[in-house]
This record gives structure tokens, sequence and C-alpha cells, in this order.
């Protein structure tokens, strides 16, 4: 199984800050990488595909880098509504794994 | 717009049978560039895959709850099935189904959009 790891596993952070997130995988998984937000009570929600992809419908604040086993989520001018759990998911073989989590709150 | 609701019992006894149901809408389980999977969320904890089934039929499991889990599809009722045996307290948490999208060669699989969730209780 490939293994992912996110770090840090929660950070606090300020309106307007710039938040870095990395998500590092066991194994290459070329772009085969997601991530998702979660907030409290409710489902998990698609920002990036591919690694980089931004999906329809979300912030160009937020965006994602990297390949092979190092990815970086990025945020950009956090906003109030980003105080949330972020995951990462390979998609390159299952068992389709996800990261530990990473918890964004208020500073 | 797509969506996808989970329903099913909120409570198990431990070593019950839990059948979960996901029912689909805005798009086929006959569509080749999509399936549907299973993931769990114990609570506070990480999500966890469970299984996935595609447009012709082919499944997938996660290996440690391989033997304890079933997936089936109804393609005329919008319908994806996931059953587990022996169902445990630890087993205790939300359960999510998700459309599995960008299947095609070439493409990079995701989960969007997912479901509600539904709590899963396991105690006796």
């Amino acid at each position: 199984d490939i293994q992912m790891t996110q770090s840090p596993s929660s950070l606090s952070a300020s309106v307007g800050d710039r938040v870095t997130i990395t998500c590092r995988s066991s194994q290459s998984i070329t772009r085969y990488l997601n991530w998702y937000q979660q907030k409290p009570g409710q489902a998990p929600k698609l920002l990036i595909y591919a690694a980089s992809t931004l999906q329809s419908g979300v912030p160009s604040r937020f965006s994602g880098s990297g390949s092979g086993t190092d990815f970086t989520l990025t945020i950009s001018n956090l906003q109030p509504e980003d105080f949330a759990v972020y995951f990462c998911q390979q998609s390159d073989s299952t068992p389709l794994t996800f990261g530990g989590g990473t918890k964004v709150d208020i500073k | 717009q797509v969506t996808l609701k989970e329903s099913g019992p909120v409570w198990v006894k431990p070593t019950e049978t839990l059948t979960l149901t996901c029912t689909v809408s805005g798009f086929s389980l006959n569509n080749a560039r999509m399936g549907v999977s299973w993931v769990r969320q114990a609570p506070g904890k990480a999500l966890e895959w469970l299984a996935h089934i595609l447009s012709n039929d082919e499944k997938s499991y996660s290996e440690s709850l391989k033997s304890r889990l079933t997936i089936s599809k109804d393609t005329s009722k919008g319908q994806v099935v996931l059953t587990m045996t022996n169902m445990d307290p630890v087993d205790t948490g939300t359960y999510f189904c998700a459309r599995l999208s960008g299947l095609m060669f070439g493409e990079f699989p995701r989960f969007d959009p997912w479901g509600q969730g539904t709590l899963v209780t396991v105690s006796s």
C-alpha cells in the first residue's frame, strides 16, 4: 500500500496569511494526487486533482504543486471560510489512500 | 446536478451485518468514466477508502477489510450497496459514498462529489 504522510498535523494561522501543507507518498505517484477540504460535520470537498488542477468553482487562492513523492497545497490570503481540515489522497493505485489530515485553525 | 445520498441503520450491534445504500442522481452508473466508492471516517480520524465499483461491475476492496465487504450496484435504481459483516465497535464512524470520476485513460481519478455521510454506531 502507498502511505501518505501529511505535515504539519495542525497549524494556526490568521486571516490573510499564506499557508502551506505538505504531503509525501511512500513511492512515486507521478501526479496522481488530490486535495480535499473538510469542515466540521460536512463531507470532504475536492479542491485540487492531478496535483495542480483546480476543481471548478474552487477559489484561485488554492493551489497545488509537486510530482513524484512530494506535494504541496498552498492557500494564499487565508479567508475565514478556509479554516478546516485538509486531506491529500493518492489515486495512483488501489488501495486508494489518504493522508492523516492537517487542521487549519485560527491563531 | 450530481448528488449522492447514503442511507442505512444508525446503530448496529456487534457481530451484525451492516447494509448501506448509496442513491445517486445526475449521472449513470453505466458511465464508463465513473464509479462509486465508499469511504469511512472514525470520529476525529482520517478518511479510509473501503471499496469501489465501476461501470463494468469491476470491484475493488480494501485488503484489510476484503473478507467482510461486498459492494454491488443496481443501475436501474441508481443505487450502490455496501455490506460489511461482523461489525465491531471499532467500525463506528461516518460512512460516505462518493463518485469516483476521471477513470478514462490519461485522466486522474478523484472523489467528487461526496454524499453527506451517515453515522453508524456499533454498540451492544
